[in-house]
Formats: structure tokens, C-alpha cells, sequence
């Protein structure tokens, strides 16, 4: 079945330190999403990406969708505590399918 | 905007009773969603209504589950009769638009069957 893939599972990072998540799917998708739970909270979304090859940053974040619109990754430059959740990508192919996500922990 | 309302946010039961978690989505929006999260298995689609019709049932586990859009400002989930395996957090989430526009969770109802 349409799977969308996602890692690492976990990071661990010093603050201060980068970290990127990365996202695949086996199958060209429409559209990524990403999305961001913080602990004992419900996923908000973060941004949409459309076109192949597409980058967009908020802030700290920067956010890419590949050339075949098959991968995404997200980079968060000098992570911050506030940064401290589990990061999903879901992509859009017919419906949205949500990877298994990356679970950030930032230790001061 | 109160943003999707879930209810409740808690609940506890035991094994064969009934549960219904119940949804409101946000005004205007005409998609729902209903998720179900677990450690294991992530963040999985049960089903999904656009404009109060399933569209996408596929993702309900078996037939003990059964979700309901009787208007445009209310959902249901209904599991009978419960097991403990179905202990979850069950998230509804509602766009506009279709799959095209960022979904909008609701805070969840953590289940736990014992």
C-alpha cells in the first residue's frame, strides 16, 4: 500500500545543534505537509509544499520537497527547548498519509 | 475560531462496552477526519467525510468500528464492543477544500479499554 517513510524515529540533540527529519514516499505525491505534536498535544500544521523542488523557511526552519516530489526533508538550524516534539510529514496521493514521524529532544 | 472540539478528552471503560467519541468540526469546514494514534502504528486514517459522506472507510480496523456524519457540525466514532487493543489516542481533524488545505486536529480523546 501508498507508504510514506520517515526518519530517524528519534534524534537527540544538544541546543544549539542542527537536526533534519527526512520524508519518502515510493510514489510521486501531489503535495507534502508537515506537522509538528508537541508532547501530549495534537499535530498543527507547519507548511505545504507543491512544486518540485521546492524550499520555504520559517524562521529557523527550512522545509524542501524533491525534484521527483517523491522526498521532503525538514532542517531546524541551532535548535532550540521550544523545539522539543515529534515532526510529521504527510504527503497527498488521493489522501494524506502520515509518516511514523521523528521525535525531536533538545537537552540544554 | 474554537477550532475542532472533541469530547471527551478521557475515557476509561472496560473490555465489550460501548465507547462514542463524538466531533465537532470547525464551522465552513467540509472534511473530516477521524485518526487514531498509537505508539506502534503512528498516526493512521480511519475514515474521512466530505460534505457528510464517507468517502474513505478503509482504515477502520474491523467491524466493531462505525463512524457517523449526520450534519455538517457533528461526527461521531463508535466502537462496540471495545477491546484493549483499541486503547489509542482518537483524533478528529476537518479541512476545506479536500486534501488540498492543511488539516485542522482537534485536542483527542485518549481511550484506554482495561
Amino acid at each position: 500500500g501508498q507508504q510514506v517513510m520517515q526518519i530517524p524515529q528519534y534524534q537527540h540533540v544538544q541546543e544549539g545543534e542542527d537536526f533534519t527529519t527526512y520524508c519518502n514516499s515510493s510514489t510521486t505525491l501531489s503535495n507534502i505537509q508537515w506537522y509538528k505534536q508537541r508532547p501530549g498535544g495534537h499535530p498543527v500544521f507547519l507548511i505545504q509544499l507543491v512544486k518540485s523542488g521546492e524550499v520555504k523557511k520559517q524562521k529557523r526552519l527550512t522545509f524542501q520537497f524533491g525534484e521527483a516530489k517523491k522526498n521532503s526533508s525538514l532542517h531546524i538550524t541551532a535548535t532550540q527547548t521550544t523545539d522539543v516534539g515529534t515532526y510529521f510529514c504527510a504527503g497527498l496521493r488521493g489522501k494524506l498519509i502520515f509518516g511514523q514521524g521523528t521525535e525531536l529532544s533538545v537537552k540544554p | 475560531d474554537a477550532g475542532v472540539i472533541q469530547s471527551p478528552r478521557h475515557e476509561v471503560t472496560e473490555m465489550g462496552q460501548e465507547v462514542t467519541l463524538r466531533c465537532k468540526p470547525i464551522s465552513g469546514h467540509n472534511s473530516l477526519f477521524w485518526y487514531r494514534q498509537t505508539m506502534m502504528r503512528g498516526l493512521e486514517l480511519l475514515i474521512y467525510f466530505n460534505n457528510n459522506v464517507p468517502i474513505d472507510d478503509s482504515g477502520m480496523p474491523e467491524d466493531r468500528f462505525s463512524a457517523k456524519m449526520p450534519n455538517a457540525s457533528f461526527s461521531t466514532l463508535k466502537i462496540q464492543p471495545s477491546e484493549p487493543r483499541d486503547s489509542a489516542v482518537y483524533f478528529c481533524a476537518s479541512n476545506s477544500q479536500g486534501d488540498n488545505s492543511p488539516l485542522h486536529f482537534g485536542n483527542g480523546t485518549r481511550l484506554t479499554v482495561t
